[in-house]
């Protein structure tokens, strides 16, 4: 059980472009999903939270017009970087949490590289 | 501020015993947790400790004290494929997770 899936797993694309990610909680409904980015050798970072049909709450520091997220259903949410830079290249890593321990489940991440 | 500490690397003996400790000062707590982090993998949950103690959950086990912020994890009977990176995070409030840098150990034969 608590299987999250994000797709794709890797993509390239040129400067300028936008891009989108799924996450996906496969066995359970995720009352709660976030985002991460981690930057080699380094720690995951968060950047967002989303709960189902609401705003996402974003983190100092990230633009939530340039990282648009969408949680549409309890077992879908979606990163869309807008306007993707080489600064944004990442792994992009989603999470997707219920119940009482709020443990998160994460998915396989996604290697976003902006040439 | 928040802050989590964890080494940045440990090396161990593969069939051996090796701890990793966290410390961490944050503004809220409602649990901590280890995951295990491949090269290139997303994490993978190992334990979850909110009250004090161990909790112990086949080779690895997790110890939590909350008076003195300071948990560690351990892991027995060392494998090769044990070597990842192991971060510890807590529950701040809301659910969110704060992450430690994690702690690169590498088994050697």
């Amino acid at each position: 059980g608590a299987v999250v899936s994000q797709h794709p797993s890797w993509v390239i694309c040129k400067s300028g472009t936008s891009v989108k990610i799924e996450c996906r909680s496969l066995d359970f409904q995720a009352t709660t999903m976030f985002w991460y980015r981690q930057f080699p050798k380094q720690s995951l970072m968060l950047m967002a939270t989303s709960n189902e049909g609401s705003k996402a709450t974003y983190e100092q520091g990230v633009e939530k017009d340039k990282f648009l997220i969408n949680h549409a259903s309890l077992t879908l949410s979606t990163l869309t970087v807008t306007s993707a830079h080489p600064e944004d290249s990442s792994f992009y890593i989603c999470s997707a949490s219920s119940g009482a321990t709020d443990t998160q489940y994460f998915g396989p991440g996604t290697r976003l590289t902006v040439l | 501020g928040q802050n989590i500490d964890q080494p940045t690397e440990m090396t161990a003996t593969e069939g051996a015993i090796v701890q990793i400790n966290c410390t961490y000062q944050t503004s809220g707590f409602n649990g901590l947790f280890w995951y295990q982090q491949h090269a290139g993998e997303a994490p993978t949950f190992l334990s979850y400790n909110v009250l004090d103690g161990l909790e112990e959950k086949g080779r690895f086990s997790s110890f939590l004290s909350r008076s003195k912020g300071y948990s560690y994890l351990l892991l027995k009977e060392l494998q090769m494929k044990d070597s990842a990176s192991y971060l510890c995070a807590v529950n701040n409030q809301g659910g969110k997770l704060i992450f430690g840098q994690g702690t690169e150990l590498s088994v050697k034969p």
